[in-house]
């Protein structure tokens, strides 16, 4: 089956660094996406992987790796603004996304 | 209008009455989505396009339909609406099924009583 498991709920404080790590499961792989999903908005995209490695957008970088079947998100200098959920969704063989539950940020001053 | 475009915002609506969601895009993209999201649950895929003329059923298609007549519009109809399709509704477009990239609209809000 497919499977998306990233941590529910994480709180950090402004200023600071924050990892979301992301497991998956998936019928074959077409890339992962990041979204961002501000409380009673739409999501909208942060990051697409679909090679190995690292990709540096401003404060926020995503990591991916096939073989673990592993991604994370990573935020810098985190900003009252970047409380939000954050939902990791892996496209499948079928290029649909597959999505999962996503992690609620809290950032504290 | 620039980008996506839901209608409505927000409704009530009464268990077995008939609705339509109204989903357009303006920027000729292939692909077009309908997921709904509940509390505590990622988004669920109900009904999707490829392109103009064509639909597949995804994860949650029962009690929904949906048509792709041109590549602009694609609206969901709930044919006898039930209390457990209370949910938010999101439609979103691609430029392909493989580009991704989702571009989301900005949600129906949906009570069935």
């Amino acid at each position: 089956g497919q499977n998306i498991d990233q941590p529910t709920e994480m709180t950090a404080t402004e200023g600071a660094i924050v990892q979301i790590n992301c497991t998956y499961q998936t019928s074959g792989f077409n890339g992962l996406f990041w979204y961002q999903q501000h409380a009673g908005e739409a999501p909208t995209f942060l990051s697409y992987n679909v090679l190995d490695g690292l990709e540096e957008k401003g404060r926020f970088s995503s990591f991916l790796s096939r073989s673990k079947g592993y991604s994370y998100l990573l935020l810098k200098e985190l900003q009252m603004k970047d409380s939000a959920s954050y939902l990791c969704a892996p496209m499948d063989s079928n290029y649909q996304l597959i999505w999962g539950a996503g992690t609620k940020l809290i950032i504290k001053p | 209008i620039a980008g996506i475009t839901q209608a409505p915002t927000s409704q009530i609506l009464a268990a077995g009455r008939r609705m339509t969601l109204r989903c357009t895009q303006d920027m000729r993209h292939n692909a077009m989505y309908w997921y709904r999201q509940d509390l505590g649950l990622g988004l669920r895929l109900i009904h999707y396009s490829n392109t103009a003329g064509t639909t597949g059923k995804g994860e949650v298609p029962d009690g929904y339909s949906v048509s792709r007549a041109n590549t602009d519009d694609f609206p969901l109809t709930l044919a006898s609406a039930v209390p457990s399709q209370t949910s938010v509704y999101f439609c979103a477009s691609s430029d392909s099924a493989e580009e991704g990239g989702y571009t989301f609209g900005s949600g129906t809000r949906l009570t069935v009583v």
